[in-house]
């Protein structure tokens, strides 16, 4: 019940394409739900995050469609480029303030061709 | 503004050694985190600390153990270690306990022969 389960483990686009990442969950305790971004050699930089009162956030390129009945979220990186090629997770958390615990999911790996 | 910073960038030892790395967290920053990223097993949270008390930890074996020093960087220990033992060791910080929102630090590679 502690899961976050990411797909797909990788994914190939082409320059210009949407890049589509999903990530499901199963304890509705969850109330906050960030996206990192990593990049071979550094840690993970966050990119976004949501909380379940919104259904949609929308950061430059990259949107985070929240979906709270089906418990599902996912992250669209829009016109995508070469150097959006990295390593993403989905995170969430139950409230960090009591347990300081992100629960990641396992990554997804994209590529994006020129 | 410096980011975490985590040192060494590398560090080799052998099996029954123990390993010890650091972390200085974001100026302002009093929460500091700990987790391993091994490979194939994605990040899994390992320690938390606040305020120089550790506040909640991972599934883990005692032997992983660390401290907050007064300036509010860690220490991460890890005593008798296993080939297991083998990952990324990733520091974040954040303002205190009351925000969700966790910055990460480059990690230290541990490996062990």
């Amino acid at each position: 019940q502690q899961q976050v389960k990411q797909s797909p483990q990788s994914l190939i686009v082409q320059k210009g394409g949407i890049s589509i990442i999903n990530c499901a969950y199963e304890n509705t305790a969850f109330d906050y739900f960030p996206w990192y971004q990593q990049f071979p050699g550094k840690g993970p930089a966050l990119l976004i995050a949501i909380r379940p009162d919104v259904s949609e956030k929308k950061e430059g390129r990259f949107t985070i469609s929240f979906n709270k009945s089906a418990k599902q979220f996912s992250l669209h990186i829009m016109d995508s480029q070469p150097g959006d090629s990295a390593t993403y997770f989905c995170a969430a958390s139950i409230g960090s303030s009591n347990t300081g615990k992100l629960i990641f999911g396992q990554g997804t790996t994209l590529q994006v061709k020129p | 503004e410096a980011g975490v910073t985590q040192s060494p960038t590398h560090l080799i030892k052998t099996r029954g050694q123990q390993a010890t790395l650091r972390c200085s967290p974001i100026s302002g920053h009093t929460s500091v985190y700990w987790y391993q990223q091994a490979l194939g097993l994605g990040l899994q949270f390992l320690l938390w600390y606040d305020e120089g008390e550790e506040r909640n930890r991972g599934n883990f074996p005692p032997r992983f153990s660390g401290r907050q020093f007064p300036n509010y960087s860690s220490e991460l220990n890890v005593n008798a270690l296993e080939l297991e033992d083998s990952a990324l060791y990733l520091c974040a910080s954040s303002l205190a306990p009351s925000t969700d929102t966790q910055y990460f630090g480059p990690g230290t590679r541990l490996t062990v022969l």
